[in-house]
């Protein structure tokens, strides 16, 4: 079985700085990686995903992502926030087992501040 | 390409009530498609897998009976939440996978208010 786990629960940041999300998995199999961003209220957008190939994977609005495998992360990164970034992003780990499953972190809040 | 939609994208309802929530794959056939349950500022739970044509698989501690899964077309997957309790408000979201390259694609969820 997989698990997920973003190791922060909120993240306050400045406009226009810097900011990463954390996230690990652990799995006995191969898997898929994935961000995704919900705003309030809504479904869940997908930011950018990690399939196969090149660990550094760039998504959409500015964001990008690194598979690293020894370390079994895969860290979302924007050079320079904007206020509108602040939603919920979610890491989410799928993997074959018998059938396709999707186990999704516990969320991460990045609040950007002006 | 890959749009899923979900109806409604808000509902009320009694307490005792049925409601039923439609996930419907607009431009790509979907044999499976998942149900998650989204409690506030909680990340999402898988419920259910539903499977075009059969049985939906549910997860671990959670009622078949009260959540009741149709996927009768390759399109469309139903959730139908029955005798409906306070308990049961959630935001309901459903997902499909359409193929590797696109990974899930998500419904605008549901929020399901039960008063």
């Amino acid at each position: 079985a997989q698990s997920v786990t973003q190791l922060d629960s909120q993240v306050p940041v400045f406009e226009e700085a810097p900011v990463e999300l954390r996230c690990n998995y652990s799995s006995s199999v191969s898997v898929y990686l994935f961000w995704y961003v919900q705003y309030p209220n809504q479904g869940l957008q997908l930011l950018l995903k990690y399939l196969s190939g090149s660990t550094l994977v760039k998504g959409i609005n500015g964001f990008e992502a690194e598979f690293n495998k020894s370390q079994t992360s895969f860290h979302l990164r924007k050079p320079s926030v904007h206020i509108s970034d602040t939603a919920e992003y979610f890491c989410a780990v799928t993997a074959y087992t018998g059938g396709f499953k999707t186990i999704f972190g516990a969320g991460t809040r990045l609040f950007v501040k002006a | 390409g890959a749009v899923v939609s979900q109806h409604p994208s808000w509902v009320i309802c009694k307490s005792g009530t049925s409601v039923k929530i439609e996930c419907r794959s607009l431009d790509f056939q979907a044999t499976t498609m998942f149900w998650y349950r989204q409690f506030p500022k909680q990340s999402l739970m898988l419920m259910a897998t539903s499977n075009e044509g059969s049985k939906a698989t549910y997860e671990q501690g959670v009622e078949k009976d009260k959540f009741l899964i149709n996927h009768a077309s390759l399109t469309l997957s139903t959730l139908t939440v029955t005798s409906a309790h306070p308990e049961d408000s959630s935001f309901y979201i459903c997902s499909a996978h359409r193929d590797s390259n696109y990974g899930y694609t998500f419904g605008s969820g549901t929020r399901l208010t039960v008063v």
